[in-house]
């Protein structure tokens, strides 16, 4: 059974500071893995969508890496700004029908 | 880009009765949506898979009765909550995808709060 984690589960760092977000799953037998936003009572925004076979994709100030055979992503912010404050949802496709499995999400803080 | 569409974003009910939430892909063609439910400070959970002109995948432990699900067209999905009790009371987020393509990120609606007082 394919499981999600995220750690940590909250960040509160000071503005302009650079910092990664870990996502793991145990189950190397994915499709892609996609991190998203979720601000306070709202939905999902998409931040980037890395395939099995990609290593990494950049969005901006936005950066995530896969590495599918030790079950990792990560997802660097660079110049954090207050802005960026949010929860940081990771998932992973696990079959041909779009199913998502999520993690627990890290809440970030970015202080002004 | 996609669009979802969610409908009502929020809405408050009495126990006992339903509460039916619309999900539009406002843009594309939807074959398949997908219906999760994510509680305060938790993560979301599939309960669902919606495929246009066939019955729904439900996952296990969510109970078909209750939450009636109907893919009427490929770009409508509705769930409805039947019934409703004060523990149904979540936030609702439905996600569509453009068929079966396994390259294309999934697009998330704003989501709906069902309160059940």
């Amino acid at each position: 059974k394919q499981e999600v984690t995220q750690i940590p589960a909250a960040l509160s760092v000071p503005e302009g500071e650079n910092l990664v977000l870990n996502c793991s799953f145990t189950d190397s037998a994915i499709y892609n893995l996609q991190w998203f936003r979720q601000d306070p009572g709202k939905g999902l925004t998409s931040l980037l969508l890395i395939q099995s076979s990609q290593r990494e994709q950049t969005s901006g100030r936005l950066n995530a890496s896969l590495d599918k055979s030790s079950g990792r992503s990560t997802l660097y912010i660079a110049a954090s700004q207050p802005g960026d404050s949010a929860t940081y949802l990771c998932a992973v496709r696990v079959s041909n029908t779009g199913k998502l499995i999520f993690g627990q999400g890290t809440t970030l803080q970015v202080k002004p | 880009g996609a669009v979802v569409s969610q409908h009502p974003s929020w809405v408050i009910c009495k126990s006992g009765t339903s509460v039916k939430i619309e999900c539009r892909s406002l843009d594309f063609q939807a074959t398949t949506m997908f219906w999760y439910r994510q509680f305060p400070k938790q993560s979301l959970m599939l309960m669902a898979t919606s495929n246009e002109g066939s019955k729904a995948t439900y996952e296990q432990g969510v109970e078909k009765d209750k939450f009636l699900i109907n893919h009427a067209s490929l770009t409508l999905s509705t769930l409805t909550v039947t019934s409703a009790h004060p523990e149904d009371s979540s936030f609702y987020i439905c996600s569509a995808s453009m068929g079966l393509v396994n390259n294309s990120p999934l697009h998330f609606g704003n989501g709906t709060r069902l309160t059940v007082t």
